[in-house]
């Protein structure tokens, strides 16, 4: 049973650039929420996306931006890159209804330079 | 004000010693639940335990156990038997509300866990 996969691992942008992220929820499950995680803290919440509506949205810009897909799998889009991007971005997936835990994928590291 | 506070920015132990990892949280929801996840250097966030706001017992899982103090708002976590391998940062999160769906986590900055021989 594969557990929640993001790509890329690694990925290295200039600034003004637009990046795509991508991530396979866990077998299941039914829910997608993405998080940035700077260096030395803890996850921030972006949004989170059931039924291919994104429905929770953290304090993050419009440059941010999502889809979900039918099979559940989901992008988190960035425009207009800003050095400040450069975080660890984890995809975390979950039951809409349901068991409580949310797993998360390995992270992609985001360089803006 | 910070929903999830971990006050330990770094925590040393000796290997085959218990750590207590602590978390205070803050919310007005009555329904809420509490996680902790293990970080390694490889970026994954890895669930370690839960503990919901209307459990009576004090969750544990294996070498894990949470030490849940409603009244004093602190869910600390317990690793007995220290290994090498649980060198890692810890996050404690708090999700408010009733099930997963429209709930969110909220993460505290962690705590570096060292552990040596």
């Amino acid at each position: 049973d594969a557990g929640v996969t993001q790509s890329p691992t690694h990925l290295i942008k200039t600034r003004g650039q637009q990046v795509t992220l991508r991530c396979s929820p866990k077998s299941g499950h039914d829910t997608v929420s993405w998080y940035q995680q700077a260096l030395g803290q803890g996850p921030q919440f972006i949004f989170q996306y059931y039924e291919e509506e994104e429905r929770q949205r953290g304090n993050f810009p419009d440059r941010f931006s999502g889809h979900q897909f039918p099979n559940y799998s989901s992008e988190l889009n960035v425009n207009a890159l800003l050095l400040g991007d450069s975080a660890l971005y984890l995809c975390a997936s979950s039951f809409f209804r349901g068991p409580t835990e949310a797993f998360f994928g390995q992270g992609t590291r985001l360089t803006v330079v | 004000a910070q929903k999830i506070t971990q006050t330990q920015p770094g925590m040393f132990v000796q290997e085959k010693e218990a750590v207590t990892l602590d978390c205070t949280y803050d919310t007005s929801d009555p329904s809420y639940g509490l996680f902790w996840y293990k970080q390694p250097s490889s970026g994954e966030m890895i669930f370690l335990i839960y503990q919901g706001s209307y459990d009576q017992q004090n969750a544990t899982e294996g070498r894990y156990s949470l030490n849940f103090q409603k009244a004093r708002k602190s869910a600390n976590l317990v690793i007995s038997a220290s290994q090498l391998g649980d060198s890692a940062m810890y996050f404690c999160a708090m999700r408010e509300g009733r099930g997963s769906g429209y709930s969110t986590l909220t993460f505290g900055k962690g705590t570096m866990l060292l552990v040596s021989p």
